[in-house]
């Protein structure tokens, strides 16, 4: 029963380096999107798919990429970090294009960027 | 361009008394709405959601909102406040109806709940 995955829960940065955060879900959901939780700003669209090489941009995409190649997982990539990318990031999966509607979130991704 | 908007960013009710959280949205085509539950350090939960069936839709927890079209409105409420409900919320739009699959969240509402 796991739903969407996401590791890794915790992550420190320095400024300039790269990582990739990963989602994986098991429940055959064309939608995947990444949003990042940011004090009084609430959730934010980076980046979202409506299936397998299929991605388009959110409201916030500047320094982050992603792809999906697999209906299963769409990892987010920041290629240069910065201390402003320093937030909670979450992954969400769901039925969205054809079918109810509704988000599955994973349980975030807490990033320090020093 | 979608868009909701959720007055009050924290709101305190005494345990017993009426919770009534507040969202109007914007959207050029019909939307889908959602309420979301977030409680500390967890993922988000679905509440409710609005898909164009009956106008008032019941949740999970005692939790209801009504669609107002002509308010462009979509407030959540619950008759009796529990200690249990301290969380907080998010009201969410899309419109896949319209051909967009953006799904964008408000800024959260923080309740709080005084015994």
């Amino acid at each position: 029963n796991a739903g969407v995955t996401q590791t890794p829960k915790f992550q420190v940065l320095k400024t300039g380096q790269s990582m990739t955060l990963q989602c994986a879900q098991d429940m055959n959901h064309e939608y995947m999107s990444w949003y990042r939780q940011d004090p009084g700003m609430g959730l934010r669209l980076i980046h979202y798919s409506v299936g397998a090489g299929i991605t388009d941009q959110g409201e916030v995409p500047n320094g982050y990429n992603v792809s999906r190649s697999t209906t299963e997982d769409f990892p987010l990539r920041l290629l240069s970090a910065a201390p402003s990318q320093t937030s909670v990031y979450f992954c969400a999966s769901g039925p969205v294009v054809r079918g109810t509607g509704e988000l599955f979130f994973g349980e975030g991704s807490r990033l320090t960027v020093l | 361009a979608q868009s909701v908007t959720q007055l009050g960013s924290h709101v305190s009710v005494s345990e017993g008394a009426l919770v009534l959280l507040r969202c109007n949205y914007s959207s050029s085509v019909p939307p889908y709405l959602f309420w979301y539950v977030q409680y500390p350090n967890q993922g988000l939960q679905l509440l409710l959601k609005y898909t164009s069936a009956a106008t008032l839709v019941k949740g999970i927890n005692g939790f209801e909102a009504e669609f107002k079209k002509s308010e462009t409105s979509f407030h959540l409420t619950k008759p009796s406040a529990h200690m249990s409900d301290a969380a907080e919320y998010f009201c969410a739009v899309n419109s896949p109806r319209g051909g967009t699959y953006k799904y964008i969240f408000g800024t959260g509402t923080r309740l709080k709940v005084l015994a």
